[in-house]
């Protein structure tokens, strides 16, 4: 079993709110992901930092932003939440370069009303 | 991005009966192809990859087989069992982005 963790599991929330969604692993993986995935869809890469102080965008636009301070703890932030940002984030992580599995967290259901 | 997309949404077998699942990719430049299993309510899990230098790659009950020629990936699964249901997803990953890109998944249904 992965240690990555993801908080909330689900979240319904007001158009306009500020939200923080929490991601956080025990395994000390210096690569962290964010994705977007709608029900039965494919997973798309919004954010990835390839360690502290390290952001970058993925391939998805998003209007979400994140933050690595520390190697543990990749949180995933909208500062306006709005009814198209309902969905799932699903948050992962992965050992160095050479190895090809990445750990996902359970995953944040969104929904904004 | 790159493209990678599943051939069928749904597929449907019988317990016992294998189980193959379609992945086609655009990008020849991947240097791993990967196949995760997604459970309701859970993030995806790790099935077995496979490097772009190969043909074939066994695990247990599974196979992979990538056709390089067509740009094709399948992932057998043997004696499909009732665990076996979820959603299964192909991904591709160049070693020096280590990003992964997915494709659409395949909910494979498995009756009793």
């Amino acid at each position: 079993e992965a240690d990555i963790y993801q908080t909330p599991r689900y979240l319904v929330i007001g158009t306009g709110k500020k939200i923080t969604l929490e991601c956080s692993q025990t395994m000390g993986h210096d690569k962290m992901y964010w994705y977007q995935q709608d029900p039965g869809m494919e997973l798309h890469l919004i954010h990835y930092s390839y360690g502290v102080n390290s952001t970058e965008k993925g391939d998805l636009s998003s209007e979400s932003t994140v933050s690595r301070i520390r190697t543990e703890h990749f949180p995933l932030t909208l500062e306006s939440a709005r009814p198209s940002h309902t969905s799932q984030y699903l948050c992962a992580s992965s050992p160095p370069a050479g190895y090809t599995e990445a750990f996902f967290g359970q995953g944040t259901r969104l929904t904004v009303v | 991005g790159e493209s990678v997309g599943l051939h069928l949404p749904t597929l449907s077998v019988q317990e016992g009966d294998n189980s193959i699942i379609n992945c086609a990719y655009s990008n020849s430049a991947s240097d791993y192809f990967i196949w995760y299993k997604q459970e309701s309510g859970k993030g995806p899990q790790f099935i077995i990859d496979i490097r772009s230098n190969m043909d074939k790659r066994q695990g247990q009950r599974v196979t992979v087989l990538l056709n390089k020629t067509v740009k094709h990936l399948s992932l057998q699964i043997a004696a499909t069992q009732p665990g076996d249901s979820a959603v299964y997803f192909c991904a591709e990953k160049i070693y020096n982005f280590n990003k992964f890109y997915f494709g659409s998944g395949t909910k494979l249904n498995v009756k009793p």
